[in-house]
């Protein structure tokens, strides 16, 4: 099915450890966005990526990096993990023009816990 | 001040009522769309407004663009659709564009 895939689903990390979140899309969307959702807190961005080869920082982007890795991926990196990234991740991917816009695609999540 | 404010956080209905979810924003907007999201679930794309109203099923989203707000209304409620659901704007001032400032949340439970 059309969509966008996220890897692993779940993730428990000792403080410290590195990890590489992974998102594909198959529906040939230019953007693809990595948000975080915490409780009692609306979804906020980490880095997104407007066209294949650029990526840019969302509101908080501290302590993860990430890929383009072609129009198809967009990894999320955690390089040293600490109890804060507690969260759920979610991939999401759109074809956005300069002010025009569709509808955007989630993935499934990854609920990554750090211990 | 968040620039997406949902009303109300939570809500419980019974089965059968007509419910209505709020969402105002303080920002200039090219689209607002509405999301849902089962527990321990993704995030499905609802609606995307820019103008008046769509309706899919028993959901009607509308928007009114000069008072900045919009709606969600679910007619004939029913358990399967407990969820959260989330209002989310795609602002059209420069810089960051493309990208969706979510609101909190309304967190909908339908009891039997």
């Amino acid at each position: 099915n059309a969509g966008v895939t996220q890897t692993p689903k779940f993730q428990v990390l000792k403080t410290g450890q590195s990890m590489t979140l992974q998102c594909a899309q198959d529906m040939n969307h230019n953007s693809m966005y990595w948000y975080r959702q915490d409780p009692g807190m609306g979804l906020r961005l980490i880095y997104y990526s407007a066209s294949e080869g650029t990526t840019d920082k969302g509101e908080v982007p501290n302590g993860y990096n990430v890929s383009r890795l072609n129009k198809r991926e967009f990894s999320l990196r955690l390089e040293s993990a600490a109890p804060s990234q507690t969260s759920v991740y979610f991939c999401a991917s759109s074809d956005l023009g300069w002010r025009q816009n569709y509808g955007y695609t989630f993935g499934s999540g990854t609920r990554l816990t750090v211990v | 001040k968040n620039e997406v404010e949902q009303s109300p956080q939570n809500l419980t209905a019974q089965e059968g009522e007509f419910i209505t979810i709020n969402c105002s924003y303080s920002v200039g907007i090219s689209a607002l769309h509405w999301l849902q999201q089962h527990p321990g679930g993704g995030i499905v794309s609802l609606f995307m407004l820019s103008s008046g109203k769509k309706k899919h099923g028993r959901l009607i989203a509308t928007i009114n663009i000069q008072e900045k707000h919009s709606s969600l209304h679910i007619t004939a409620s029913h358990p399967r659709d407990s969820a959260v659901y989330i209002c989310a704007v795609l602002g059209n001032y420069g810089g960051s564009q493309g990208n969706l400032i979510f609101g909190k949340g309304t967190k909908l439970s339908v009891k039997p």
